[in-house]
């Protein structure tokens, strides 16, 4: 069982605007502003769509953007498109002693 | 460009040793913290280890601490991963990543290898 809870599969038609939640605790999404999120396409290797909580690394789409209120963070994909097919994942710093990075368990997300 | 390349995964028994591999080119790779991940088959990310630019602090997930060691020779762009005492529930993909972050750490990895399959069985 993952430490950080996402759904597990979120669904849109292409153009509409889909948000995936990250929940966690103040020991890690609410205590740091060490939260990201991953893009991974089917056999690929993850890639880096947001990074401390709202930025964007180059070469990104502004059409991904990243949040965070108390312990749950938030991605949202706004205009759809099919490329935009994949699992996505949440991680974020933890002061917990078992771990230092920690993941959600993934969100497959389907474009309709 | 920049680009890491796993190598050193393949099929071994419960109990026996195996070390990965990850050559880095395209970038300055004393200047960022390293990590390796993995992916158990059909599963989701979880991380494994990092260690600092100059190797002066390492981490493990508790899952693998005590058994897998990670080391870094700069001077050959290189990242390793020395695992022992294997068990069946360390199959997956193992990817190596770079931390974002410039001499420091911000947890998140940009750059990432396609990663190198380990498979323990007996």
């Amino acid at each position: 069982q993952s430490a950080l809870t996402q759904p597990a599969s979120v669904s849109g038609s292409p153009g509409q605007s889909i948000t995936i939640s990250c929940t966690g605790t103040s020991s890690d999404i609410g205590g740091y502003k060490y939260v990201s999120w991953y893009q991974q396409h089917p056999g690929k290797a993850p890639k880096l769509m947001i990074y401390e909580v709202n930025n964007r690394p180059s070469g990104v789409s502004n059409r991904f953007s990243g949040s965070k209120s108390g312990n749950t963070a938030s991605l949202t994909i706004s205009g759809l498109q099919a490329e935009d097919e994949a699992d996505y994942y949440c991680s974020s710093y933890t002061s917990s002693r078992s771990l230092d990075v920690e993941f959600g368990g993934g969100t497959k997300l389907t474009v309709l | 460009q920049v680009q890491l390349v796993e190598s050193g995964g393949g099929l071994v028994k419960p109990g026996e040793s195996l070390r990965l591999s990850c050559a880095a080119s395209g970038f300055t790779f004393s200047d960022h913290y390293m990590s390796w991940l993995r992916q158990a088959p059909g599963k989701g990310l979880e991380w494994v280890s990092y260690i600092s630019t100059s190797s002066s602090y390492t981490n493990y997930a508790d899952s693998v601490k005590g058994r897998f060691t990670i080391s870094r020779d700069n001077a050959n762009n290189s990242l390793f991963l020395q695992m022992s005492r294997l068990r069946a529930e360390d199959t997956a993909v193992y990817f190596c990543a770079r931390d974002r972050a410039v001499l420091g750490s911000n947890r998140a990895f940009d750059v990432w290898g396609r990663g190198t399959m380990v498979t323990v069985s007996s």
